[in-house]
């Protein structure tokens, strides 16, 4: 159960967008359609952004986006803000009721 | 308002034991599963286990099976997690989430395990 691959960090200036990865296998992200995003602020607790690969909770700004390609789903974000540096982490449901996490996404808003 | 407030963490020295506690309000506990997920400090979240809305299903990653156990007091709006034979590599902070989505977390309760 190893997890699943993001890139340690990604970066860009308010306006743009910017698409996070997330590798997992055939056993994980490419056989389920339940890849969840989550927001964390420094010191705060996670925030579900996506859940089902691209859908969006009561709440969460359209700017975000989630979808999938065989083994890899992906979060955008686009019109970056301030607001958005944060960490980022997906999660992906790994059969028989486990979940496996990403390794984690630092955003940087330059 | 959902809320979800961890308790019960600590400083436990290696192979003690310590139960964490969760306390749900502002929805109705019983039909959501819930579950436990840690953070090492500086690291990523790690999924460690979840229970069923009837407490029936438990399931564990493969680092704690045998060692922690999950439970539920659904009159009681209340998830718990018996840890018992503490490792160092257990220190983390603790988060309890509901829904199969992990849609509300709580705040975390702190767990360091060490000499």
């Amino acid at each position: 159960q190893s997890a699943l691959t993001q890139p340690a960090s990604v970066s860009g200036s308010p306006g743009q967008s910017i698409t996070i990865s997330c590798t997992g296998t055939s056993s994980d992200v490419g056989s389920y359609n339940l890849v969840s995003w989550y927001q964390q602020h420094p010191g705060k607790a996670p925030k579900l952004m996506i859940y089902e690969g691209s859908k969006r909770p009561s709440g969460v700004s359209n700017r975000f986006s989630g979808s999938k390609s065989g083994n890899t789903a992906s979060l955008t974000i686009s019109g970056l803000q301030a607001e958005d540096e944060a960490d980022y982490y997906c999660c992906s449901y790994a059969g028989s009721s486990t979940f496996l996490f990403g390794t984690g996404t630092k955003v940087t808003v330059l | 308002e959902v809320q979800l407030v961890e308790s019960g963490g600590g400083l436990v020295q290696p192979g003690g034991s310590l139960r964490l506690s969760c306390a749900a309000s502002g929805f109705t506990f019983s039909s959501y599963w819930m579950s436990w997920v840690r953070q090492a400090p500086g690291k990523g979240l790690e999924w460690v286990a979840n229970i069923k809305q009837d407490g029936s299903e438990k399931y564990y990653v493969d680092s704690v099976k045998g060692r922690f156990t999950i439970s539920r007091d659904n009159a009681k709006n209340s998830l718990y997690l018996q840890m018992n034979s503490l490792r160092a590599e257990d220190t983390a902070v603790y988060y309890c989430a509901a829904g199969s989505r992990l849609s509300y977390w709580g705040q975390g309760t702190l767990v360091t395990v060490s000499s």
